[in-house]
């Protein structure tokens, strides 16, 4: 079975620009989340996606953050603009369970770096 | 909401055992998780435990859950030099919500 696609690998720009990020879950896998992880510390989610539909976006920063799972695959979470803050490895992950009795299966992130 | 606290660091000696702590706030966890993280990856699922159960094991892992004190531990058997990385706890409420909380998790270093 192939894992969770994430691209970029990695991804350097500078603080005000924009900046995508693209993410194919495990086929099959309804439920699609976006998780934050600044170095040192645990992953935070971002957002829930249960099909093409959002589940939680309570810690999502709205005023620059977005993202969309248009067809209930693939997913893209952009920032616009891009704060110092915001350098964060942004990891992707999809369930098939939603009650997430199967653990989640974790890309393996794209590191960005805002100077 | 849920705070998940392990301490930062472990160190141990190959072959032997590394038990790993995690506390958790929320009584209402339902499913609680062990991943590993290697330098450059992505989070790998090692092992969870439903909050009905006190104990699992899989090979050389051991989970032991206290309910009553929000207690979760991971237990290596055997340690190799290859189970060098950061351990992440991490709690879901169930319920509706799905969410993860993680802690920051604790590097293990295994000396040879």
């Amino acid at each position: 079975e192939a894992g969770v696609a994430q691209s970029p690998r990695y991804k350097i720009i500078e603080k005000r620009q924009s900046v995508a990020f693209w993410c194919n879950p495990i086929s099959g896998h309804a439920t699609l989340y976006w998780y934050q992880q600044i170095l040192g510390q645990g992953p935070k989610l971002l957002i829930q996606f249960q099909n093409n539909g959002v589940v939680d976006d309570s810690q999502l920063p709205k005023d620059r953050f977005s993202a969309e799972r248009l067809k209930g695959v693939d997913s893209t979470l952009k920032i616009q603009p891009a704060k110092l803050e915001d350098s964060a490895v942004y990891l992707c992950a999809s369930s098939l369970d939603p009650g997430g009795g199967d653990g989640y299966t974790f890309g393996s992130g794209t590191r960005l770096t805002v100077v | 909401g849920e705070d998940v606290e392990q301490s930062l660091f472990l160190s141990v000696r190959e072959g032997d055992s590394s038990v790993i702590n995690c506390t958790y706030t929320d009584s209402s966890s339902t499913y609680l998780y062990w991943y590993k993280q290697e330098p450059g990856a992505g989070l790998q699922l090692l092992t969870y435990i439903f909050s009905n159960m006190d104990m699992k094991q899989d090979q050389r892992l051991t989970v032991l859950l206290n309910k009553k004190d929000k207690h979760l531990s991971l237990r290596i058997a055997d340690t190799q030099t290859g189970d060098s990385a950061i351990y992440f706890c991490a709690a879901s409420p169930g319920a509706g919500s799905y969410q993860l909380t993680f802690g920051k998790g604790t590097k293990l270093s295994v000396i040879p």
